[in-house]
């Protein structure tokens, strides 16, 4: 089955360490993005690639640095600049083309500082 | 700038009735187009209904349905006949422009509890 594949479910981080989360798709979506929620909220986008070695800062990038290397992958890492890092990352992937077109969501990991 | 408002924090509704979830927003843009997603407890977002800006019905999935109100910039979401698994967060969301490139914005959510 196609999908987006996040891991791992949960992640713990401590003081002044840099983590790394996964996001594996086989949907053979152009476009990734990474999101994060705070409890009770709205998602928020961190960061955004619509193709291969290309990204762009989404609205609370800082803290945050994205590559993509693979169509496939597009991996988070939340670096120790960010002091407030414990929330749920989603990670979504969309086709391109029309507007219609929704986007396409992991299960999410959810990130605690120790 | 373009935002969501979803004014319900929570809502409690009995088993078979339909309920109504808010959902208004604000844009310069003539071309919009309006997405609903469902978040359950375990996290993951399920996507359920769209409504284009220059969609002259309403759209409907099931037991899904949009109420779009233009001119008041609403987009509610209609469930009929809710299920105990309709229980979750529901999201209402918002895309600029006719492109899968525009990012799109969520609201905050409401939280959607069915009682039996």
């Amino acid at each position: 089955d196609g999908g987006i594949t996040q891991s791992p479910k949960y992640l713990f981080r401590k003081e002044g360490q840099n983590v790394t989360l996964s996001c594996e798709q086989n949907l053979n979506h152009d476009a990734m993005y990474w999101y994060r929620q705070d409890p009770g909220q709205g998602l928020r986008l961190i960061y955004y690639s619509q193709i291969v070695n290309d990204f762009q800062k989404g609205d609370i990038a800082e803290g945050y640095s994205v590559s993509r290397e693979k169509k496939e992958s597009f991996p988070l890492t939340v670096t120790s600049a960010q002091k407030n890092p414990t929330a749920f990352y989603l990670c979504a992937s969309q086709t391109p083309g029309a507007g219609s077109q929704p986007q396409h969501f992991g299960d999410g990991t959810r990130l605690s500082i120790l | 700038a373009q935002k969501i408002t979803q004014t319900q924090p929570g809502m409690f509704v009995q088993e078979k009735e339909a309920v109504t979830l808010d959902c208004t927003y604000d844009t310069s843009d003539q071309s919009y187009g309006l997405f609903w997603y469902k978040q359950p407890s375990s996290g993951e977002m399920i996507f359920l209904i769209y409504q284009g800006s220059y969609d002259e019905q309403n759209a409907t999935e099931g037991r899904y349905s949009l109420n779009f109100q233009k001119a008041r910039k609403s987009a509610n979401l209609v469930i009929s006949a809710s299920q105990l698994g309709d229980s979750a967060m529901y999201f209402c969301a918002m895309r600029e422009g006719y492109s899968s490139a525009s990012k799109i914005i969520f609201g905050s959510g409401t939280r959607l509890s069915i009682r039996p």
